[in-house]
């Protein structure tokens, strides 16, 4: 499964869009990205998936570029409890899941 | 839907006892569930793979023979960590996906179990 680049850390404003980046360079043609968080002390959470389309769904939305080696995780309205460590992850379908260090994002009021 | 329930939520017991941790699917049958355990200020490290009915798959450097698994139904998976040590002591998650999910490869994640081994 291709690796992923996230920044360790991003500050987002309560109410502001966040958008959270992830490099996947090494990613190839049937493998998918998927997002999921982890709040505090809790059992990570799904977020969305998509192969090369951009998707929506009620939580956020899921930005991948043309080439397909970055993707963008997009929270419209960041509120306090989307505070969290968000995990982007590349793999082939029916593979299991490498969760790497995520962005630790800290949605401020 | 797609609730999975772990229990307990958190354990303390003392050294040399065996703690179990149970895993539920309420909503749908998981044909395959996953065991994870996270230590304090890192990422969820892969234990182990079950599948309904057949012995599980463990990944590298987990001894089998501590960490016993057993998914003997398709909503229920359970993790039992033999003679406990307080090496040990970390926070353990499950996560189930349902058969029909395969294609979409999405996991529900339990609240996850914090034991602590005195």
């Amino acid at each position: 499964d291709a690796k992923t680049t996230q920044p360790p850390s991003m500050d987002c404003a309560e109410g502001r869009a966040a958008n959270l980046p992830c490099n996947h360079s090494t990613i190839s043609g049937n493998e998918y990205v998927y997002w999921y968080r982890q709040i505090h002390s809790q059992g990570p959470q799904y977020i969305i998936h998509g192969l090369k389309n951009n998707e929506t769904n009620e939580m956020a939305s899921l930005i991948i570029t043309e080439d397909r080696k970055s993707s963008t995780l997009i929270l419209p309205h960041a509120t306090l409890r989307d505070t969290a460590v968000y995990y982007c992850i590349v793999n082939h379908h029916g593979n299991k899941l490498t969760f790497g260090g995520g962005t630790r994002v800290l949605v401020k009021p | 839907g797609a609730v999975v329930s772990q229990h307990p939520s958190r354990v303390i017991c003392k050294s040399g006892t065996s703690v179990k941790i149970e895993c539920r699917s309420l909503d749908f049958q998981a044909t395959t569930m996953f065991w994870y355990r996270q230590f304090p200020k890192q990422s969820l490290m892969l234990m182990a793979t079950s599948n309904e009915g057949s012995k599980a798959t463990y990944e590298q450097g987990v001894e089998k023979d501590k960490f016993l698994i057993n998914h003997a139904s398709l909503t229920l998976s359970t993790l039992t960590v033999t003679s406990a040590h307080p090496e040990d002591s970390s926070f353990y998650i499950c996560s189930a996906r349902a058969g029909r999910d395969l294609a979409k490869n999405i996991q529900y994640f339990g609240a996850g179990t914090r034991l602590s081994v005195l």
